[in-house]
C-alpha cells in the first residue's frame, strides 16, 4: 500500500505570509494527489486535485505541484480564513491513503 | 445543491454491529462511486472503503477488511456500511463522501469532492 507523509506536522505563520507544505508518496503516484482543507467541526474541502487542478470556487492564492513522489502546496498571500489542518490524498488505487496532516496557526 | 446526509451512529458495545447510512441527493447517485472516510477524535482522516457505480468494484483499509461490508442501493440513492465485530479503534467520525474522477490521458484518479457532515460512531463498554 502507498503511504502519504506530510511535512511539517504544524507551521504557523502570519496573514501575509506565503506557506508551504510538503507530501511525499512511498511511491510514485504520478500527478494523481489531491489537497483538502479542514476546519475544526466541518467536513473537509477539496481544493486540487490532480496534483495542480484547482477545484472550482478555490481562490487562486492556493497552488499545487510536483509529480511522482513529492507534491507542494502553496497558499501564496495567507488570508485568515486559511487557517485549517491541510491534508494530501494520493488518488491512485485502494486503498486512498491520507497524509497525516498538516495544522496551520495563526503566528 | 449537493447533499449526502449520514445516520445511524451511536454508542455501540465492542463485538456488536452497527450499520450506517447515507442519503444523497443533488446528484444523479448511480453516476459515482462513493465512499466512507472516518475520523477518529483529534487525528487525521483515513479512508475505509468505497464502491463503483454498480457495486462492481469495492475495497477497504486493511483494518477493516472481513468486518465492514460497504453496499449501495441506486434506486433510493443511498450508501450504507455495516460494521460487524466493532473495536475501540474504530471509534471515530464516519463521512461518506461523493467520488470526482478526473482523466489526464493516460489514466484515471479518484478524489472526494461533497462530503457529509458525518455521523460519531463510539465504541465503548
Amino acid at each position: 500500500d502507498i503511504q502519504m507523509t506530510q511535512s511539517p506536522s504544524s507551521v504557523s505563520a502570519s496573514v501575509g505570509d506565503r506557506v508551504t507544505i510538503t507530501c511525499r508518496a512511498s511511491q510514485g503516484i504520478s500527478s494523481w494527489l489531491a489537497w483538502y482543507q479542514q476546519k475544526p467541526g466541518k467536513a473537509p474541502k477539496l481544493l486540487i486535485y490532480a496534483a495542480s487542478i484547482l477545484q472550482s470556487g478555490v481562490p487562486s492564492r492556493f497552488s499545487g505541484s510536483g509529480s511522482g513522489t513529492d507534491f507542494t502546496l502553496t497558499i501564496s498571500s495567507l488570508q485568515p480564513e486559511d487557517f485549517a489542518t491541510y491534508y494530501c490524498q494520493q488518488a491512485n488505487s485502494f486503498p486512498y491513503a491520507f497524509g497525516q496532516g498538516t495544522k496551520l496557526e495563526i503566528k | 445543491e449537493v447533499q449526502l446526509v449520514e445516520s445511524g451512529g451511536g454508542l455501540v458495545q465492542p463485538g456488536r454491529s452497527l450499520r450506517l447510512s447515507c442519503a444523497a441527493s443533488g446528484f444523479t447517485f448511480d453516476d459515482y462511486a462513493m465512499h466512507w472516510v472516518r475520523q477518529a477524535p483529534g487525528k487525521g482522516l483515513e479512508w475505509v472503503s468505497g464502491i463503483s457505480w454498480n457495486s462492481g468494484s469495492i475495497g477497504y483499509v486493511d483494518s477493516v477488511k472481513g468486518r465492514f461490508t460497504i453496499s449501495r442501493d441506486n434506486a433510493k440513492n443511498s450508501l450504507y456500511l455495516q460494521m460487524n465485530s466493532l473495536r475501540a479503534e474504530d471509534t471515530a467520525l464516519y463521512y461518506c463522501a461523493k467520488e470526482k474522477y478526473y482523466h489526464d490521458g493516460s489514466a484515471y484518479s479518484y478524489y472526494f469532492d461533497y462530503w457529509g457532515q458525518g455521523t460519531l460512531v463510539t465504541v465503548s463498554s
